[in-house]
């Protein structure tokens, strides 16, 4: 049972725009920034957002991320199949005192 | 760029200890987060703990009680020690480079470490 709640799988055709959730609390992604991250099928997480809407140098402007209380979205537009991947949330959890993600979304580009 | 490479044994027997490397090259070990996650098979990701550069360890309270975590910055490595191991500590181990302890910018490519008797 992950900290950080996602939906399971998310799907669409090449070219649309796809957005995942995320959802949290006060003592998570209501109080502190929020991560995305994309699995590439296997190999290691990379980061795509970092501080709830900005990118790492490298990342396409295809992606944005967003936060609104204690919830989170990433976007991707113009989907492409190389954007086939597992999708994780995070932030830093105060209770915790440390870092959380959520179970990751599955993206099947159709 | 920095790399980050895991390195340690792939089997570990239950009740053990399993112990790993975590060699950082092109770099050094610079006033960051160093952290260790990790990825049961098919399933998410799992925050073990990090060391900061100065030796400031924080680690997942579920955890807590078999991790450590240290540091040789003249080797340029960090360490990982989960005590008393079983099978459902079998995952793909990574260690990473934050400059924000949520932020994970570097991984290395993970090694599995399998429970087993």
């Amino acid at each position: 049972q992950s900290v950080l709640t996602q939906p399971s799988s998310a799907s669409g055709p090449p070219g649309q725009r796809v957005t995942f959730s995320c959802s949290g609390s006060s003592s998570n992604i209501g109080s502190n920034y929020v991560y995305w991250y994309q699995q590439l099928p296997g190999t290691a997480p990379k980061l795509l957002i970092y501080r709830n809407n900005q990118r790492p140098s490298g990342v396409p402007d295809r992606f944005s991320g967003s936060k609104s209380g204690t919830s989170a979205s990433l976007a991707i537009s113009g989907l492409r199949s190389e954007d086939e991947a597992d999708y994780y949330c995070a932030a830093w959890d105060d209770s915790l005192s440390g870092p959380v993600f959520g179970g990751g979304t599955k993206l099947t580009v159709l | 760029q920095v790399q980050l490479q895991e390195s340690g044994p792939g089997l570990v027997k239950p009740s053990e200890t399993l112990s790993l490397s975590c060699t950082v090259s092109a770099g050094s070990i610079s006033p960051d987060y160093w952290s260790w996650v990790r990825q049961p098979p098919g399933k998410g990701l799992e925050w073990i703990g990090y060391i900061y550069y100065s030796g400031n360890t924080n680690y997942n309270p579920s955890l807590k009680s078999r991790v450590t975590i240290s540091v040789d910055t003249s080797k340029n490595q960090f360490y990982l020690k989960l005590s008393s191991v079983i099978a459902a500590d079998t995952a793909v181990y990574y260690c990473a480079r934050g400059r924000e302890a949520a932020a994970l910018d570097y991984w290395g490519q993970g090694t599995l470490v399998t429970v087993s008797s």
